[in-house]
């Protein structure tokens, strides 16, 4: 069975400064892995994926994450935040053999002018 | 490309009554969707796999008389809420599986039914 835990229900942080969201994984086969945003009221947008390619995943808006399989880990990071990156992250894992995607329980970030 | 609409975008309803919601994949064939529920500030959760032209299959817990679903071409899948009570108030997502990309689902943007 797959599963993904965030380990931050919610993280604030001031205008300028990095981000880190944390998300560890478990998983018996090689997963994909994803990371997904959330405004109020809208759907998902799609941050950025592992699919077993390069570790290190750079995606849209400045945000990348790093696979690392001896700590189970994709932690979602970003140098400096902006005011428009206040919402809801999700953590989501998927194994090919299926294609169903399990969500993490999400992390609200807020950002502090 | 790899856009997934839904419809309508909110919808408020009697209880009793019956809501149809739609969802699209507009620029690809989409060979399976499918159907998540979220409730205030929570994760997602999914409800049923639909493969066009098959039965869905619906996860642990999902009613599957009341949530029915219907995937009659590669481009259209529907949830009907059948007999809404204010419980089944949630916000509703679709997603769509294009091929080539076997492991990423489009999101369409979601559909929030209020049952009164």
């Amino acid at each position: 069975a797959q599963s993904v835990t965030q380990l931050d229900s919610h993280v604030s942080v001031s205008e300028g400064t990095p981000v880190l969201l944390r998300c560890n994984y478990s998983s018996s086969y090689s997963p994909s892995l994803f990371w997904y945003v959330q405004h109020p009221n809208k759907g998902l947008q799609l941050l950025l994926k592992y699919t077993s390619a390069a570790t290190l995943v750079k995606g849209i808006n400045g945000f990348e994450a790093e696979f690392k399989k001896s700590e189970t880990s994709f932690h979602l990071t970003k140098p400096s935040a902006h005011m428009s990156d206040a919402a809801e992250y999700f953590c989501v894992v998927s194994l090919q053999a299926d294609y169903k995607l399990s969500f993490g329980a999400g992390t609200t970030v807020t950002v502090r002018a | 490309g790899a856009v997934v609409s839904q419809h309508p975008s909110w919808v408020i309803c009697k209880s009793g009554t019956s809501v149809k919601i739609e969802c699209r994949s507009l620029d690809f064939q989409a060979t399976t969707m499918f159907w998540y529920r979220q409730f205030p500030k929570q994760s997602l959760m999914l409800m049923a796999t639909s493969n066009e032209g098959s039965k869905a299959t619906y996860e642990q817990g999902v009613e599957k008389d009341k949530f029915l679903i219907n995937h009659a071409s590669l481009t259209l899948s529907t949830l009907t809420v059948t007999s809404a009570h204010p419980e089944d108030s949630s916000f509703y997502i679709c997603s769509a599986r294009d091929g080539p990309s076997y492991n990423e689902q489009f999101f369409g943007p979601g559909t929030r039914l209020t049952v009164l």
